[in-house]
Formats: C-alpha cells, structure tokens, sequence
C-alpha cells in the first residue's frame, strides 16, 4: 500500500470548515484513499473513502486531486466532538482488510 | 443496531494467568480482526478470519490465539499473558464482499498485566 504524509496536529474552531489534508504521492491506480478517525481512546469511526471522484456524505466531503497525488477529508461545521485523530489510509482493493492507520493528524476543535 | 461488542472494557491481571477477551458482531459479517495499539507504535493487527473456521496471522500474532467457530463471535486468547501484551485491544469486523469494505470497529479492552 503506498505510504500517506499527515499533519501531526491541526486545530480548527467550532462551526468552521476543518480541512485536513494527506500526501499519497506514490498511489497507483487501483488504490482507495480511506479515512478512519479514533476519539480519545475509542475504536477507530469509518468516514469516508474513495477511488478519483469526489465523494460525500453526511460526515464529511473527500476531495481527491486529480493526478490523486493528495486529498482533502472535509468537516463542513466542525464540534467539539470532532476532536479526534484522523487516519488517511491507501489501499488496494484486492490487499486484504488489514488498515495501516499510521500516526495520522490529531485535530483539536476549540470553542 | 448494528455494532461491535467487546468485553471485558478494562481487565487487569496477572503474569501467566489465562485470559479471555470476547468479541461479537450482530451484522452478519464474514470478517473480523484483532488489533493491539500502544503508543508510538499506532494500531497492529494481531489476527484475523475471513469465515468461521478460517483464521490467519496477523503482523504482531505471537503470545495470542483466536477461533472462530461461529460467525458472530472472534475470542482473543492470551494462554500466559505478559507485561509486554499490556495494551488496549480493537476488534474489527466487515462484510465479505471485498476488501473495499469498511470496517466496524468495537470500543476497545484496556488490559494491564501486571
């Protein structure tokens, strides 16, 4: 799977658009960019994931660039309760279920 | 609703004492995976099955075993626990279609082995 570059740590106001980028400059073609994010000490939350489109849904918008070199995981109206680490993953869909979450980006939502 | 469920969510326990955490999954999935997270090191998956009966090694699998004999279930066994295995403890499961599938994570074990 090809190896993803996170911002250790973002903040983000509450009610503001949290824009967290990745780095996955060596993907290949048949690769997804997932992301997961782990609240404090809790199983890692599903939140988007895909292939070249643009994607949305009712967490958050994944905006992938179009030579998929990096892509943007969107919080439209980021809470409190967004505060969490956010795990931008690479996969290939034939390379099994096992994820590489990495150190990911520890996004601080402040009032 | 649809979820993962692990127990106990904080053990503690002793060198060499036999222990068990249970994993259930009320999605019918075909998947489920064990991993272990300590800090530095982010999350490692110990084992995992693809069907009842079928399991495999994951990237850290020494010290602990699995079965599967019934799909909703994926026991992680620690035969003589060490103070090396105390960490906090991620089942995971996930259809069957294809590993483009999500996976669903449970709350976690935090276990300490004194």
């Amino acid at each position: 799977d090809a190896k993803t570059t996170q911002p250790p740590s973002m903040d983000c106001a509450e009610g503001r658009a949290a824009n967290l980028p990745c780095n996955h400059s060596t993907i290949s073609g048949n690769e997804y960019v997932y992301w997961y994010r782990q609240i404090h000490s809790q199983g890692p939350q599903y939140i988007i994931h895909g292939l070249k489109n643009n994607e949305t849904n009712e967490m958050a918008s994944l905006i992938i660039t179009e030579d998929r070199k990096s892509s943007t995981l969107i919080l439209p109206h980021a809470t409190l309760r967004d505060t969490a680490v956010y795990y931008c993953i690479v996969r290939a869909s034939n390379s099994g279920y096992a994820l590489n979450f990495g150190k990911g980006t520890s996004l601080l939502v402040t009032p | 609703e649809a979820q993962v469920t692990q127990n106990p969510r904080y053990l503690i326990t002793v060198t060499g004492k036999k222990l068990t955490v249970t994993c259930s999954q009320n999605m019918n999935h075909e998947y489920m995976s064990w991993y272990r997270q300590d800090p530095g090191l982010g999350l490692r998956q110990i084992y995992y099955s693809m069907n009842v009966e079928v399991t495999d090694k994951g990237d850290v699998p020494e010290g602990y075993k699995v079965s599967r004999k019934e799909k909703r279930n994926f026991p992680l066994i620690l035969e003589s626990p060490s103070p090396n295995q105390t960490s906090l403890y991620f089942c995971a499961s996930a259809r069957g279609g294809g590993s483009n599938e999500k996976l669903f994570f449970g709350s976690g074990t935090q276990l300490s082995v004194l």
